[in-house]
């Protein structure tokens, strides 16, 4: 079983659509994080819950709206897209362990 | 958290050791430091932490010099699928704060 899975796995889209990624890991963790990297292939996180409750929000603008309706799932939904929305989205948790972040495989977003 | 410092790229010839190098001169007592590595686009992958003793596992060694403001990784028999993008990160340990990842180091495994 994957312990953190993303889905879609790639999504192409035109500016000013709605759309939204899905995570869920089965590892029991109770922290979930979103991370953005750029075409530059920089990793900046954009938001941490932690049992559903919000703990990080990085500057984002408020068109990127997470959701966690229980502590193993964490969406991202992002209204009116553009194109710098482009890059590639990665979930990731972590719990008690002393082993960091666990990364889903990421979900490729293309802004057209 | 503690910045870090990496050289942005390096090469090793398949089978030898790769030694990658990390500084973080403003690193605090509990402050750990972690090594992850990303495999062309993939999800970032964990390889290895520590506070300050030596330590290993079946992918990595991280040697942390005894001040503890800089650290190695070494690979000790570099293969074409190390191939990566190698990120050194120090952070408090159970602590809701964010892993920073920096610019990373570039590794190049050649035949």
């Amino acid at each position: 079983d994957t312990a953190v899975s993303q889905t879609p796995k790639y999504l192409v889209t035109q500016m000013g659509n709605d759309k939204s990624i899905k995570c869920e890991q089965n590892l029991g963790h109770d922290t979930m994080y979103w991370y953005k990297q750029d075409s530059k292939k920089f990793l900046k996180i954009m938001f941490s819950y932690n049992n559903k409750e919000l703990i990080i929000n990085e500057t984002v603008p408020n068109r990127f709206s997470p959701k966690s309706p229980d502590k193993a799932h964490l969406n991202l939904h992002i209204n009116s897209l553009e194109l710098g929305d482009s890059a590639v989205y990665f979930c990731a948790s972590s719990g008690d362990s002393n082993y960091g972040y666990t990364f889903g495989s990421g979900t490729r977003l293309t802004v057209v | 958290d503690a910045k870090t410092t990496q050289p942005p790229s390096m090469d090793c010839a398949e089978g030898r050791a790769a030694n990658l190098p990390c500084n973080h001169s403003t690193i605090s007592g509990n402050e750990y430091v972690y090594w992850y590595r990303q495999i062309h686009s993939q999800g970032p992958q964990y390889i290895i932490h520590g506070l300050k003793n030596n330590e290993t596992n079946e992918m990595a060694s991280l040697i942390i010099t005894e001040d503890r403001k800089s650290s190695t990784l070494i690979l000790p028999h570099a293969t074409l699928r190390d191939t990566a993008v190698y990120y050194c990160i120090v952070r408090g340990l159970y602590n809701f704060n964010k892993f920073y990842f920096g610019s990373g180091t570039k590794l190049n495994v050649k035949p």
